[in-house]
């Protein structure tokens, strides 16, 4: 079965870091781009980067360069997110899908930023 | 970073028919943004509907369509359905598929 399988909820005080992992299922990793999206709640959808497994080749949105991190761990079919200086706006949950048709996506994983 | 731009709201009538748009700051929507059209329910993950413009997933509705439309990127739905009410985002490529957008979404209600 295709699919794409993340990493449970997290609670994080601000200034902390966060990894949320993907792990991919019944397909190719090393294939295909992994995208990562977040949306914050009650808002739209937010794309922040993809990472190219096969390489490592990573682009990020300006917007958080600096704090996030794509890696990934071809031997487990494994993408990561990382965000290091959370704030409360980064509360929100992110999602990994698979690119090309995007028709793969993980279940989502809920970061929440509070003191 | 570019803008791409979504009606906030739209509402349909039961059997009717509605086009939801997807413009860009940068000029018009091309086949070179591949678009991208994603349906989201309330807890749900989004959902592809269409790509590359007017491509459709195994799951998407035929009553669902994409083009290209006076310079926009247009999704029509064509006799709604009441499960079609959900939020809709529209997503461009640009640098060839380097950097993407999301736009704001449409929130379709069907009544």
């Amino acid at each position: 079965q295709v699919q794409l399988m993340q990493s449970g909820a997290e609670v994080k005080k601000p200034g902390a870091s966060v990894k949320v992992s993907c792990k991919a299922s019944g397909f190719t990793f090393t294939g295909y781009y992994i995208h990562w999206v977040r949306q914050a709640p009650g808002q739209g959808l937010e794309w922040m980067g993809w990472i190219k497994p096969d390489s490592g080749g990573t682009n990020y949105v300006q917007k958080f360069q600096g704090r996030v991190t794509m890696t990934s761990d071809t031997s487990i079919s494994t993408a990561y997110m990382d965000l290091t200086g959370l704030r409360s706006d980064d509360t929100a949950v992110y999602y990994c899908a698979r690119d090309r048709g995007w028709g793969v996506w993980g279940q989502g994983t809920m970061v929440t930023v509070s003191s | 970073q570019a803008v791409v731009t979504q009606e906030p709201s739209l509402t349909v009538s039961p059997g009717g028919t509605v086009t939801l748009t997807c413009g860009s700051s940068t000029g018009a929507v091309t086949s070179g943004h591949y678009p991208y059209w994603f349906q989201q329910k309330p807890g749900q993950a989004p959902r592809t509907l269409i790509y590359d413009t007017s491509n459709k997933q195994s799951w998407t509705p035929a009553r669902f369509s994409g083009s290209l439309l006076g310079g926009k990127a247009a999704l029509t739905l064509s006799g709604a359905q009441p499960e079609d009410e959900a939020d809709y985002y529209c997503f461009l490529a640009y640098g060839g598929g380097r950097n993407w957008v999301f736009g704001g979404g449409t929130k379709l209600t069907v009544v």
